[in-house]
């Protein structure tokens, strides 16, 4: 079965530019989360979606949204990119609304310059 | 506020048995999580502890004490393979990880 996959990996930006990063959960999951990891740092929240809905958000700036689609996948919208939005930005599904076992894709480089 | 702590590195050798800590303090506590990150890699799930008490799942280990704030990853017969960064995390509700900064554990022959 395939795992979480995230489109594109790599992504270079300018400042003040706008991105748009892809997830596709494992198939029969219905939850997606996306994560902010810096290097050398864990992974931060940003938010969650179940079944289309907007489960959680994370302390993140309005700049940040994103949306979850009919078929679970899910789309990070980032505005206004600043330097310090570079980052690993990665994605976990997992089946139930609430789960300790979250699956984590491969993430999507971003780097803002 | 929500924050965990666990040591930023730690060296073994192979065979070994090494013990990463993990002090957390947070509101809305459901549980503790261990996720293993090898460089350039995604975060993968090792176990979960929602009651005090410890979890095996083979050569792996996990413990809490809720009454601590306290928990560790127990790693038994260290291989190479074992060389990556192990994160805590707490969950805070739904499936919101609060992780924390990482111990990179070094393996060595």
């Amino acid at each position: 079965d395939a795992g979480v996959t995230q489109s594109p990996t790599h992504l270079i930006k300018t400042r003040g530019q706008q991105v748009t990063l892809r997830c596709s959960p494992i198939s029969g999951h219905k939850s997606v989360s996306w994560y902010q990891q810096v290097l050398g740092q864990g992974p931060q929240f940003i938010f969650q979606y179940y079944e289309k809905e907007e489960r959680g958000r994370g302390n993140f700036p309005d700049r940040f949204s994103a949306r979850q689609f009919p078929n679970y996948s899910s789309e990070l919208n980032v505005n206004a990119l600043l330097l310090g939005d570079s980052a690993l930005y990665l994605c976990a599904s997992s089946p139930w609304e609430s789960s300790p076992e979250q699956y984590f894709g491969p993430g999507t480089r971003l780097t803002v310059t | 506020g929500q924050s965990l702590e666990q040591p930023s590195e730690v060296t073994a050798v192979e065979g070994a048995i090494v013990q990463i800590n993990c002090t957390y303090q947070t509101s809305g506590f459901y549980g503790l999580s261990w996720y293993q990150q090898h460089d350039g890699g995604a975060p993968t799930f090792l176990s979960y502890n929602a009651l005090d008490g410890l979890e095996e799942t083979g050569r792996f280990s996990s413990f809490l004490s809720r009454s601590d704030s306290y928990g560790y990853l127990l790693l038994q017969e260290l291989q190479m393979k074992d060389s990556a960064s192990y994160f805590c995390a707490v969950s805070g509700g739904y499936n919101k990880l609060i992780f924390g900064a990482g111990t990179r554990l070094a393996v060595h022959p």
